[in-house]
């Protein structure tokens, strides 16, 4: 059973492109979870998504940001025109059910040029 | 907003000593878990207290969750490089969607 995927692992942009981040949650898991981790601090939750649905997205950004789950494929989180505080790790973490444990993604480490 | 807190955010211990940190929550707490992660690496779950005085082990590591579930500690004894990384407290509040709040880490280095 493969764990939780992200691609890519590593991104590069440059200010004012737009960043795609990919996670795959583990077999049999409909709840995602992003969480965005700036150097030497903790890990800051973004959205909570289940199959189509947005549940909560009180950590995201109001501009910029926006996140699906569709009904066939990986979550998406998208940051449209890129600034240099973007950079940071994006983890995913994916679980069954709600107020299961979490289980994270290895993380996409995005730059800002 | 709910707040969790982890001081300090550095410790450094000779190897083959204990090791005791602390995560404290502003609100009641429906569980608290912990995560490891280490360097360059992601976070991986260690363990999950839900009982008001919960006690679990798993190996060198002893955890609790306090008996009015607004904080918890985790101790390591007999610390060995390989207890080297981030330390992650994060906890859960009732009805608040499944939504985690981490602390900022304790990270822990060890001296040969």
């Amino acid at each position: 059973n493969a764990g939780v995927m992200q691609n890519p692992r590593h991104l590069v942009r440059r200010r004012g492109q737009e960043a795609r981040l990919r996670c795959s949650p583990m077999k049999g898991h409909s709840h995602v979870y992003w969480y965005r981790q700036l150097p030497e601090e903790g890990l800051k939750f973004m959205v909570y998504l289940q199959k189509e649905n947005i549940i909560d997205e009180s950590g995201m950004p109001k501009e910029r940001f926006s996140a699906e789950f569709p009904k066939e494929g990986p979550s998406i989180l998208r940051i449209q025109q890129v600034v240099r505080g973007d950079s940071a790790a994006y983890f995913c973490a994916s679980s069954p059910t709600t107020s299961d444990t979490q289980y994270f993604g290895p993380g996409t480490r995005l730059t800002v040029l | 907003g709910q707040q969790v807190m982890q001081i300090p955010q550095y410790q450094h211990v000779q190897e083959g000593e204990d090791f005791t940190t602390y995560c404290n929550s502003s609100t009641t707490l429906s569980n608290i878990q912990w995560y490891k992660q280490r360097p360059g690496g992601h976070p991986v779950f260690l363990i999950q207290l839900v009982k008001s005085g919960e006690v679990k082990k798993q190996k060198r590591l002893t955890f609790q969750f306090g008996e009015a579930k607004k904080n918890s500690s985790l101790h390591i004894t007999a610390t060995q490089t390989t207890d080297v990384g981030t330390y992650f407290c994060a906890g859960e509040v009732a009805g608040a969607n499944s939504k985690l709040t981490f602390g900022k880490g304790i990270t822990l280095s060890v001296r040969p």
